[in-house]
């Protein structure tokens, strides 16, 4: 079955900086990868995903770039903010109603 | 209009109780899903409805695990005798027919004593 790894575990950036966050995963066969962020005490939130026909994918200070043949993707915060500070989680999945599969996610502080 | 819903928010009970969890999935989402969230962990999946077919029971992690979905709607995951590595977050999430987007509800943290 699919594995899906993420890292790092922290990051803390300072205010406007950038923040880069790595996964990879385990089956070819996965064509949707969605990023969601947690803040606490709430369920995660989608904040963009990217399908595998696509490379790249930008919504304003958020990006996600995919390499299907290496299976790695990124999401990129560009400018970062206090209210950036969260939980963030990759995930991965076939197409249709398959479950997501998740990494075990990356805690961002953003420093003012 | 109303996201996904679940209760109760917080749930603490003894070793051996069983314990039931509600989720409201949005209207007209036909798939639902169960995840479970362990302390500094990511979610790992348990169940899975998709309209009336059979659920995707892959996930649970043992017998104790049960989950129905009455009228393509409402969920309920049963925990029967408790123990106390079942302490967690239990999240539920929706999705639309056709849709990419799981929605999630905000879920029921659970505390085995």
């Amino acid at each position: 079955g699919e594995n899906v790894e993420q890292h790092p575990s922290t990051l803390s950036v300072q205010e406007g900086d950038s923040a880069v966050i790595k996964c990879t995963y385990s089956d070819s066969a996965s064509n949707y990868f969605p990023w969601y962020k947690q803040e606490l005490g709430k369920g995660p939130q989608l904040i963009i995903d990217i399908r595998s026909n696509v490379g790249e994918k930008k919504d304003q200070r958020i990006a996600v770039t995919l390499n299907k043949t290496a299976k790695h993707f990124s999401l990129h915060i560009t400018e970062t903010q206090p209210e950036d500070s969260a939980v963030y989680f990759c995930a991965a999945r076939q197409s249709g109603n398959t479950p997501l599969v998740f990494g075990k996610g990356t805690r961002l502080s953003v420093i003012a | 209009g109303a996201g996904v819903s679940q209760s109760p928010s917080n749930k603490v009970t003894e070793k051996g109780k069983d314990v039931e969890l509600r989720c409201d999935p949005i209207s007209g989402h036909t798939a639902l899903y169960w995840y479970r969230q362990s302390l500094g962990q990511g979610l790992e999946f348990l169940i899975y409805f998709q309209g009336n077919s059979a659920p995707d029971k892959s996930g649970l992690p043992s017998d104790r695990f049960s989950a129905e979905r009455t009228g393509g709607s409402v969920s309920t995951l049963t925990i029967q005798r408790t123990q106390q590595e079942d302490s967690a977050v239990y999240l539920c999430a929706s999705k639309g027919s056709g849709l990419s987007e799981q929605f999630f509800g905000p879920g029921t943290r659970l505390t085995v004593l």
